[in-house]
């Protein structure tokens, strides 16, 4: 079962605009992760953010996290074509040592 | 390049038989993660290792079984195999043993069952 579900599944925006995408969980998390998937191919870390923090940046990339909503939301602003992937949060629960995927974002950079 | 390897690339087999799937994990790295991903299920967790021991256990088929070497790398084994079994498989590594740190992937083996 998946313990994170994006939202929305789907996006297209054109160039130069932001991108945001939406995770929500069910159960209290000890960290929260967002990932990259270009088409068919390894997934690729793009950031974490604990339970404790509230928002993190990196690069074009700003994390937010709202523990008593159980979600958070990647934005990633001034995209770019090469930007278009999908986008998966991962979650881990105290005392549970595994990984878990949500249902992903497919995000199109239109050029 | 995430310093996981998986063999092979690309699989094609027929209904019922049985293949290995292997992965090497980042050189240091003592956990090793299993994936299944198919159009329909997304992204689902197998099992999990920890420096050999098995640490996690998520939705995987008792016709699936996996195990972690001495050196680290892991095999997993698909039996009895169906079309539905048909899917991308990845493997990934982290350096910490549960869930709380970056994970590296591989790229993946993708299986054809006919």
């Amino acid at each position: 079962s998946q313990q994170g579900e994006e939202d929305p599944q789907a996006l297209s925006i054109q160039e130069g605009e932001n991108a945001t995408m939406n995770c929500s969980y069910k159960t209290s998390i000890n960290n929260l992760q967002w990932y990259r998937q270009n088409s068919g191919r390894g997934l690729v870390h793009l950031i974490l953010i604990r339970s404790n923090e509230r928002e993190k940046h990196s690069g074009r990339l700003r994390v937010t996290l709202d523990t008593s909503k159980k979600s958070s939301s990647l934005l990633i602003t001034a995209s770019r074509a090469a930007d278009t992937a999908s986008y998966f949060c991962a979650t881990d629960n105290f005392g549970n040592e595994k990984l878990t995927f949500g249902t992903g974002t497919r995000l199109t950079i239109i050029p | 390049d995430s310093g996981v390897t998986q063999t092979p690339k690309h699989l094609i087999t027929a209904t019922g038989q049985r293949v290995t799937l292997r992965c090497s994990p980042r050189s240091g790295d003592l956990s090793v993660y299993w994936y299944q991903q198919s159009l329909d299920q997304g992204l689902q967790f197998l099992i999990q290792y920890y420096n050999g021991e098995e640490r996690a256990k998520g939705n995987i088929l008792e016709r699936f079984s996996a195990q972690q070497f001495p050196d680290l790398h892991s095999e997993l084994n698909l039996s009895s195999l169906e079309l539905g079994d048909s899917a991308l498989y990845f493997c990934a590594s982290s350096v910490v043993r549960g869930g709380q740190g970056e994970a590296f992937f591989g790229q993946g083996t993708r299986l054809t069952v006919v």
